[in-house]
């Protein structure tokens, strides 16, 4: 049975930076494709950010690029999202989710980790 | 890249069916055939209910449908039960190494 759980999320102030992790467990990581979707307050989800299954193709949304760093340990059944300059609009619950790849579908969803951004 | 836009309600009776629809473009739901819906049920993780328009999971009731009409895609469901109210949502493959993802509005169905 497949198991993805989060953690990493806290209250942190704009400008700020946080590490969340996925630990999956009851699947073949190394063989799936990974991402992070968040939830957003009053606006719904909106992908984030994907890797394959190496870790060699990663794609972001450009609402993070080149302030979220996505990185997977296929050796310890772990993906993480490296987040800096954090501001008030990444305040979501954020999820990481199997696949990314073809046929391009979130099959399994972990239960989230919240981040809160504010002064 | 915009959400796709779902509306924002839909009610039905117990039995009832009920159609969610999810409006895009030509570069998203008009130009594949990657359409999937998910269902979030409070304080829950998403659940996939639809995938490539309207394939069902393994364990997905037989009372979700899903099709697609040009720029838009729609998700039916039959024989509405309350353990269906929920919100859910549309996402569509956009092909951009930019933007391959795009999550529709979210539409929260309630059971009446």
């Amino acid at each position: 049975q497949v198991r993805l759980v989060e953690s990493g999320g806290d209250l942190v102030k704009p400008g700020g930076s946080l590490r969340l992790s996925c630990a999956a467990s009851g699947f073949n990581f190394r063989d799936f494709y990974m991402s992070w979707v968040r939830l957003v307050p009053g606006k719904g989800l909106e992908w984030i950010s994907y890797i394959n299954r190496n870790g060699g193709t990663i794609y972001y949304a450009d609402s993070v690029k080149g302030r979220f760093t996505l990185s997977r340990d296929n050796g310890k059944n772990l993906l993480f999202l490296q987040m800096n300059s954090l501001t008030v609009d990444d305040t979501a619950l954020y999820y990481c989710a199997t696949g990314g790849g073809y046929p391009y579908v979130f099959d399994d969803w972990g239960q989230g980790t919240l981040v809160t951004v504010s002064a | 890249q915009s959400a796709l836009t779902q509306p924002a309600s839909v009610s039905g009776a117990p039995g009832q069916s009920i159609t969610i629809s999810c409006s895009g473009g030509s570069n998203d739901i008009g130009a594949y055939d990657h359409v999937s819906w998910y269902h979030q049920g409070p304080g829950k993780a998403p659940k996939l209910m639809i995938y490539e328009v309207n394939k069902r999971p393994s364990g997905v009731s037989n009372r979700f449908s899903g099709s697609k009409s040009g720029d838009t895609a729609s998700l039916t469901i039959s024989g509405l039960q309350p353990e269906d109210e929920a919100d859910y949502y549309c996402c569509s493959y956009g092909g951009s190494s930019s933007f391959p993802f795009v999550f529709g509005s979210g539409t929260k169905v309630t059971v009446l």
